[in-house]
């Protein structure tokens, strides 16, 4: 059972467009909500996360819009540049649990010049 | 911020031999660190939740006795994987939750990526 669920698998944008990443969870226990940026042969590296009780979180180039009720949550890229061609992961755990990330299985994206 | 170290960064080794991989967390003590382990161009899959001073808890389908996790620290883990076959080549990602008791930011190691001939 995937508990993470991760679209698109690849993505192409063009320099200075919107690059947007899908995530659906089953669990409802789920209550951290972060997103992981990795490059090849690199460890993930955090980008931004949210938790249930905010629908939008913004940092800088980077947004998390989360609904409760749908079980999604998204990542936007603005202006997406070709330094973010990277691999995207989505995750989610219970945090007041302290149990582990679950991952979505991840959204190549390019980004071209 | 706070930094999750693994060594080796890359090993390679013969068929049958074991090999140790470590991870430290340098400038905070984790008392609770999860082992992944992610195949090309896959996500990462949790493989076990490793504990300070007690046994890990291996997720379904992990051979415990394959690969095998001590966390004798509140700084250090290890993952053996003994008796190494080409099936068990992978990139092993160890992540450590920072202070702040169960619910401290999780931070992840950069990788040792293990190639068996």
């Amino acid at each position: 059972q995937q508990q993470v669920k991760q679209s698109p698998q690849s993505l192409i944008v063009q320099k200075g467009g919107i690059s947007i990443i899908n995530c659906a969870y089953e669990n409802t226990a789920f209550d951290y909500f972060p997103w992981y940026q990795q490059f090849p042969g690199k460890g993930p590296a955090l980008l931004i996360a949210i938790r249930p009780d905010v629908s939008e979180k913004k940092e800088g180039r980077f947004t998390i819009s989360f609904n409760k009720s749908a079980k999604q949550f998204s990542l936007h890229i603005m202006d997406s540049q070709p330094g973010d061609s990277a691999t995207y992961f989505c995750a989610a755990s219970n945090n007041r649990a302290g149990t582990a990330l679950i991952f979505g299985k991840g959204t190549t994206l390019s980004v071209s010049s | 911020g706070a930094v999750v170290s693994q060594h080796p960064s890359w090993v390679i080794c013969k068929s049958g031999t074991s090999v140790k991989i470590e991870c430290r967390s340098l400038d905070f003590q984790a008392t609770t660190m999860f082992w992944y382990r992610q195949f090309p161009k896959q996500s990462l899959m949790l493989m076990a939740t490793s504990n300070e001073g007690s046994k890990a808890t291996y997720e379904q389908g992990v051979e415990k006795d394959k690969f095998l996790i001590n966390h004798a620290s509140l700084t250090l883990s290890t993952l053996t994987v003994t008796s190494a076959h080409p099936e068990d080549s992978s990139f092993y990602i160890c992540s450590a939750r920072g202070e702040g008791g169960i619910t401290g930011e999780l931070f992840f190691g950069e990788g040792s990526r293990l190639t068996v001939l």
